[in-house]
């Protein structure tokens, strides 16, 4: 079974600071994709940063990018010169590339302080 | 705007009562997916169609739970004799094709609470 875990429930970080938010999960998959949304409150869930399991290159969009340790089955998630609209709700999501379910994390939800 | 639309966005209606949403995708998208969310938790996989096709059901979808996209376009969900259990957000997702390089787009959410 696929399961995705996100160990922290809150995490906080100084304006203009780096904060780094973390994901495992669970699969005996080989081929997948990994992704961050973030759901500000009262909003709709956006896509924040993908990743392809065939690759070994860590993605980066902007501030954004993530360590993905294939072999821990890591994915986490660092948020560079962080904003105060960047305080949200944060899922890690799992999906196989040949399947169609998206899997969910219980997300972190981010506070930054001015 | 052309993202994912959703109505009603908000919903409240007593126990035993019918309920229907409303889901717009994205008009190229051929996928559309429900979620369920609750207080708390990451969204939870309810079903997915592929253009008119219901090709996937989750166990949490029960038969007081059903779901159309008679057009492959716009779908509903309705939820008859609801329950407290129900209360919840609502989210559709649309995407196309599927493979490497599929991505969902979320609406703002149907938040039902049941009375």
């Amino acid at each position: 079974a696929q399961t995705v875990t996100q160990s922290q429930p809150e995490m906080s970080v100084q304006e203009a600071e780096t904060v780094t938010l973390s994901c495992t999960y669970d699969t005996s998959e080989s081929d997948y994709y990994l992704f961050w949304y973030k759901q500000p409150p009262s909003r709709q869930m956006i896509l924040v940063i993908r990743q392809e399991a065939y690759k070994q290159q860590n993605a980066t969009e902007n501030r954004f990018s993530v360590n993905f340790q294939k072999a821990a089955k890591s994915f986490s998630l660092k948020i560079s010169d962080s904003q105060l609209g960047d305080a949200a709700m944060y899922f890690c999501a799992y999906r196989i590339v040949t399947g169609n379910q998206f899997y969910f994390g219980t997300g972190t939800s981010l506070t930054v302080i001015p | 705007d052309t993202g994912v639309s959703q109505d009603p966005r908000h919903k409240i209606t007593k126990r035993g009562q019918n309920v229907t949403f409303r889901c717009d995708p994205i008009s190229e998208h051929n996928r559309l997916y429900w979620y369920r969310q609750t207080l708390g938790q990451g969204p939870e996989f309810l079903t997915y169609f592929q253009n008119e096709a219901q090709l996937e059901k989750s166990r949490l979808l029960s038969d007081r739970f059903s779901a159309e996209r008679p057009k492959g376009s716009f779908s509903t969900l309705e939820i008859q004799r609801t329950e407290q259990g129900d209360s919840a957000m609502y989210l559709c997702a649309s995407s196309q094709t599927g493979g490497r390089q599929e991505t969902q787009y979320f609406g703002p959410g149907t938040r039902l609470l049941v009375l």
